[in-house]
């Protein structure tokens, strides 16, 4: 079946620290991902995606790359700042009765502290 | 602003009551959806619609039903609450589908059933 998996958290780093969320996935076919950010109080934003193997999707100094070898999606940031603290959670999306669907891993909860 | 709108933002039931969560959305979008978040589980998808006057289900969507009479409003029914149902539901909706890049979330609405 289609499944996410991503590490648990909570991740707590200093700000300016190096951030890496690693993502993996399971699918049929070429789903595309995604990674969406979830602030507190709030719904969930995209933050980035990727629609095939190798591409690399980047917003707000964060970046991942589609590796179709790994079937992985790891999140990036070289320098995290306090304002990044939130839940992000990975996604794929898969075609299933004729229409989309977003499947969702169990969320990171990222804290940055001064 | 245009966006999703839910409400209430809190709710507390009893077990066996009934009660509708509300969203609605003033971007003629066509797509709809209903998730609940529980804690290390992620979003699941409970029921979604892609146009009005069709619905279908998704992941979980054992004791809850919706209906779609109009394109801006999507409301969730609870018709015996239970304290499995205890969770944060969020409305999302987009033009096409899920996975595109306006695919808008509504704030939440947290539900907790004693």
């Amino acid at each position: 079946g289609n499944s996410v998996t991503q590490m648990e958290g909570p991740v707590t780093l200093s700000e300016e620290a190096f951030l890496t969320i690693n993502c993996t996935y399971t699918a049929t076919g070429y789903p595309s991902l995604f990674w969406y950010v979830q602030y507190p109080g709030e719904g969930l934003q995209l933050l980035l995606k990727a629609t095939k193997a190798d591409d690399k999707g980047s917003n707000k100094g964060f970046e991942a790359t589609y590796r179709k070898e790994t079937t992985s999606f790891h999140l990036e940031k070289g320098s995290v700042q306090v304002s990044d603290s939130a839940v992000y959670f990975c996604a794929l999306s898969v075609t299933s009765g004729g229409y989309n669907k977003l499947i969702f891993g169990a969320g990171t909860r990222l804290a940055v502290h001064p | 602003n245009a966006g999703v709108t839910q409400t209430p933002k809190f709710q507390v039931l009893k077990t066996g009551q009934s009660m509708t969560l509300q969203c609605a959305q003033d971007m003629n979008h066509e797509y709809m959806s209903w998730y609940r978040q529980d804690p290390g589980m992620g979003l699941r998808l409970i029921h979604y619609s892609v146009g009005a006057g069709i619905t279908d289900q998704g992941e979980v969507p054992n004791g809850y039903n919706v209906s779609r009479s109009t394109t801006e409003d999507f409301p969730l029914r609870l018709l015996s609450a239970a304290p499995s149902q205890t969770s944060v539901y969020f409305c999302a909706s987009s033009r096409t589908g899920p996975g595109e890049d306006r695919y808008t979330f509504g704030s939440g609405t947290r539900l907790t059933v004693v």
